[in-house]
């Protein structure tokens, strides 16, 4: 069965430091679907990425990456020069097969980001 | 990008009482919804998964007479918590299921506070 593992459960950093939240995976399928999602406290998810598993490339959005890499089933994702509004939990996910499953998350990690 | 709305935003009710949510694709029909229930500081658990025209397929724990769904249509699915008691208080948040671009897409509702007095 899927699974997906956030074994950081709270991060706390200074304003402009960079931060990596870890997200390790497990499947048994060959074609996947891995997420991350932004949850403020207003509690809607705010959808950052998605990735499927063909598709090992790193990709940069401004302050955002992520870094996939199938060889330790993690995806990874890293804020740079953070900022207090990127203060909120945030989910990986994954989706086995083509898209059409439901989504399993992760446990979250909690980014505080102090000014 | 698509939208999927869910009413109400929150909603308190007595012990007892039952609760309909209800989950809408705005502009896609979507063939599956998902729902899932979220408790205070814990992560996002699926309950439930609802294919229009068909019964729902419930997770394991899941009781299918207190959580009743149902997807009437291509753009609607409910959620109705019957007899509605303080552990059912929760954040159910949905997703819809685009299948009409290249690769199926999901998106999800606002979600739906609800507490139970």
């Amino acid at each position: 069965a899927q699974k997906v593992t956030q074994a950081q459960t709270e991060i706390s950093v200074v304003e402009k430091e960079d931060v990596t939240l870890d997200c390790v995976y497990e499947t048994r399928d060959t074609t996947y679907y891995l997420f991350w999602y932004k949850q403020p406290p207003s509690g809607e998810l705010v959808f950052l990425i998605r990735r499927n598993s063909f598709d090992e490339q790193n990709e940069i959005s401004g302050r955002y990456s992520w870094n996939f890499q199938k060889s330790t089933s993690s995806f990874n994702f890293t804020i740079t020069a953070s900022q207090v509004v990127d203060s909120a939990v945030y989910f990986c996910a994954l989706s086995e097969g083509t898209g059409r499953r439901a989504l399993t998350f992760g446990s979250g990690t909690r980014l505080q980001v102090q000014p | 990008g698509a939208v999927v709305s869910q009413h109400p935003s929150w909603v308190i009710c007595k012990s007892g009482t039952s609760v309909k949510i209800e989950c809408r694709s705005l502009d896609f029909q979507a063939t599956t919804m998902f729902w899932y229930r979220q408790f205070p500081k814990q992560s996002l658990m699926l309950m439930a998964t609802s294919n229009e025209g068909s019964k729902a397929t419930y997770e394991q724990g899941v009781e299918k007479d207190k959580f009743l769904i149902n997807h009437a249509s291509l753009t609607l699915s409910t959620l109705t918590v019957t007899s509605a008691h303080p552990e059912d208080s929760s954040f159910y948040i949905c997703s819809a299921r685009d299948p009409s671009g290249m690769t199926d897409t999901q998106y999800f509702g606002p979600g739906t506070r609800l507490t139970v007095l």
